[in-house]
């Protein structure tokens, strides 16, 4: 049973900001929340990571409020080819994915 | 590119075939994952290893069997499958397994397999 809640799906058009929020209200002290983004018939490839506040990485933007109990995943004017599956993950163990946003560009 | 290779990348194999699956990683971690991704499912983890040692096993039937000879190295072996294991199988490495902190999984491009 995965420990973050996230929508669905979500569309967005080209060259617009998608903004992706994760909930994880029972993350620990010490956790960090890891995005990953999967494309179809490949493996999930890392995104970003953080802790608290703001992450910025050559890809996108991780928000982390003061609570922790949620973070929220900026992509900047995607495009095409940001369509897919992403992922917001807690530790846990087992490491679970659950079902992702599917995140859909349309032109 | 991710460090982490899969082979074979597609396999098809009848269901009273045996084959293998290798995974290797060059990324000098101590972990190793099996997933299983069917159609439009979420990934399944089905094995984890930690320092060539199995640590978690999710109720895989055991016509799939895992071997870790060495950190770098992952097997799944394959016998009297069904169709129904048809599915996309991914192999990831990270530091180690568990409740880290910050953990992050690398994952292989995965090997699409069709059971006829």
């Amino acid at each position: 049973l995965a420990k973050t809640t996230q929508p669905i799906s979500m569309d967005s058009y080209e060259g617009q900001e998608v903004n992706i929020t994760c909930s994880h209200n029972n993350i620990a002290t010490n956790d960090y929340i890891t995005w990953y983004q999967q494309f179809p018939s490949q493996g999930p490839r890392f995104i970003i990571q953080g802790y608290k506040t703001k992450v910025t990485n050559e890809v996108a933007s991780l928000f982390i409020p003061a609570d922790r109990k949620s973070s929220t995943l900026s992509l900047p004017r995607v495009s095409l080819s940001d369509t897919a599956v992403y992922y917001c993950l807690v530790p846990d163990t087992p490491l679970v994915f659950g079902k992702g946003t599917r995140l859909s560009v349309i032109a | 590119e991710t460090g982490v290779t899969q082979t074979p990348r597609h396999l098809v194999m009848g269901m009273t075939n045996k084959k293998s699956l290798k995974c290797e990683q060059h990324l000098g971690h101590n972990a190793m994952y099996w997933y299983k991704q069917s159609a439009k499912k979420p990934l399944e983890l089905m094995f984890v290893y930690s320092l060539e040692e199995r640590v978690e096993n999710n109720s895989v039937p055991s016509r799939f069997s895992p071997e870790c000879p060495n950190s770098s190295h992952l097997f799944l072996h394959l016998h009297t499958l069904q169709p129904e294991d048809s599915a996309l199988y991914l192999c990831a490495s990270s530091h180690g397994p568990g409740r880290e902190m910050g953990d992050t999984q690398y994952f292989g491009p995965g090997t699409r397999l069709t059971v006829l």
